[in-house]
């Protein structure tokens, strides 16, 4: 079965700091891994896109590492700010070619706060 | 990158009632689906909505207390049926859209937060 386990839960930083949030998943084969930030009472908003021969991604203050062998992948924050406060979530896509499934797995989500 | 519209954003809505969601894509995409997200948890798939025909559902979920619709490419509607308050939930519309490096994007709509009393 297709799972993607994000850690930690939850995690609390100040302002300003760094943090580095987990994702490993089981998915095969695999297409690609997303992360995505969600503000409370929004929809997800994409921050980096990976496929299996890309191992790092940056978007702004946002950096993805991904090991396909290991099959982890890593979102890390760097100086923080408190509109970083929000949900991160990690997905992961099978690759369909061939007829199998396109649903993408969903992690249960890191939830962030920063504190001023 | 494809924007997604969802009417209404929210809604609080009496038992037993009917409440139908409206999602609007701003380009064509390859899937559409429908998600729940209950409080504090991730994203749960209802079902995949088909163009044209009957929508495929996950585990869990029905045609009959979900009707969806999709009647071309860019909207889709989600309707939740009889509702009960285990029905409170944001409701997410998802686009899946082919990108130039082969790969595939998903778009979320902002979500559309109901309350049933």
């Amino acid at each position: 079965k297709n799972q993607v386990e994000q850690s930690p839960q939850s995690l609390i930083i100040l302002e300003g700091k760094n943090c580095t949030l987990q994702c490993n998943y089981t998915v095969s084969p695999f297409s690609n891994l997303r992360w995505y930030k969600q503000d409370t009472g929004r929809g997800p908003v994409s921050l980096t896109i990976m496929t299996f021969s890309e191992n790092t991604k940056s978007n702004g203050r946002y950096t993805a590492t991904l090991d396909a062998d290991t099959k982890q992948s890593s979102l890390h924050i760097t100086a923080s700010q408190l509109s970083d406060s929000a949900s991160y979530i990690c997905v992961v896509s099978p690759d369909h070619l061939g007829g199998g499934s396109y649903i993408p797995t969903f992690g249960r989500g890191t939830s962030l706060i920063v504190h001023p | 990158s494809a924007v997604i519209s969802q009417k209404p954003s929210r809604d609080i809505c009496q038992r037993g009632t009917s409440l139908t969601i409206q999602c609007q894509v701003d380009s064509q995409v390859t899937m559409m689906f429908w998600y729940r997200q209950q409080p504090g948890q991730s994203l749960t798939l209802i079902a995949t909505a088909n163009q044209g025909s009957e929508a495929t559902y996950e585990s869990g979920f029905v045609i009959d207390k979900f009707p969806i619709s999709r009647p071309n490419l860019t909207f889709s509607t989600l309707t939740v049926s009889n509702m009960s308050p285990e029905d409170s939930s944001i409701y997410l519309c998802s686009g899946l859209q082919r990108m130039v490096s082969s790969y595939n994007e998903q778009f979320f709509g902002p979500g559309t937060r109901l309350t049933v009393l």
